[in-house]
């Protein structure tokens, strides 16, 4: 089956600096890929919405300059966290789609902790 | 908010039981998806189910749709101590919403 790839799988980082996570569609062309947030024992938040070569539309309460989130290429899309703060430390889980959100492969997350 | 909603939250049984978790749902959609989710891990797609649909199965999962009721079933037969999981429903209209879980435990 298709298999999404997100890195790191966990980071550390300190208060106040930037963080980037990837995801890649390893084995299809994504047009569409999706940035998910999750709380422990909590659902799934939609964060954003990336197609490639456009601007991600953010979903409402997400801050657009705080998560930025690139799609350059149809295999790779980045969300970074800037300045971090404790309050970041979640798990993100990206998600891929090759037809705009009909079929969609999710990653294996990564976990975010900001000390 | 389209968000499913799932109950129970929390679903302990024994090693073959059945388990039912169900699913309700507020605004129209065209498809109804089940997930699972291991702990700290990736979700991993179970089902699908469309809109003109009323049942679909899949091994031990059987899935229920109810439109009128706005409101789905996972049932998984014969379960097992793997089968151990969160599992949420998900709706699809424009985007892909999930509801809130509930956590399996299977006791061997």
């Amino acid at each position: 089956g298709a298999v999404v790839s997100q890195h790191p799988s966990r980071v550390i980082c300190k208060s106040g600096t930037s963080v980037k996570i990837e995801c890649r569609s390893l084995d299809f062309q994504a047009t569409t890929m999706f940035w998910y947030r999750q709380f422990p024992k909590q659902s799934l938040m939609l964060m954003a919405t990336s197609n490639e070569g456009s601007k991600a539309t953010y979903e409402q309460g997400v801050e657009k300059d705080k998560f930025l989130i690139n799609h350059a290429s149809l295999t790779l899309s980045t969300l970074t966290v800037t300045s971090a703060h404790p309050e970041d430390s979640s798990f993100y889980i990206c998600s891929a789609s090759p037809d705009s959100g009909n079929t969609i492969y999710f990653g294996e997350g990564s976990w975010l902790t900001v000390v | 908010s389209q968000q499913g909603e799932e109950d129970p939250q929390a679903l302990s049984i024994q090693e073959g039981e059945n388990a039912t978790m169900n699913c309700s749902y507020k605004t129209s959609i065209n498809n109804l998806q089940w997930y699972r989710q291991n702990s700290g891990r990736g979700l991993v797609h179970l089902i699908l189910i469309r809109s003109n649909e009323r049942e679909k199965h899949s091994g031990r999962l059987r899935v229920t749709l109810d439109t009128s009721k706005k409101s789905s079933s996972l049932l998984i037969t014969a379960s097992r101590a793997a089968d151990t999981a969160s599992y949420f429903c998900a709706t699809r209209y424009s985007t892909l919403t999930f509801g809130k879980g509930t956590m399996l435990l299977v006791s061997p």
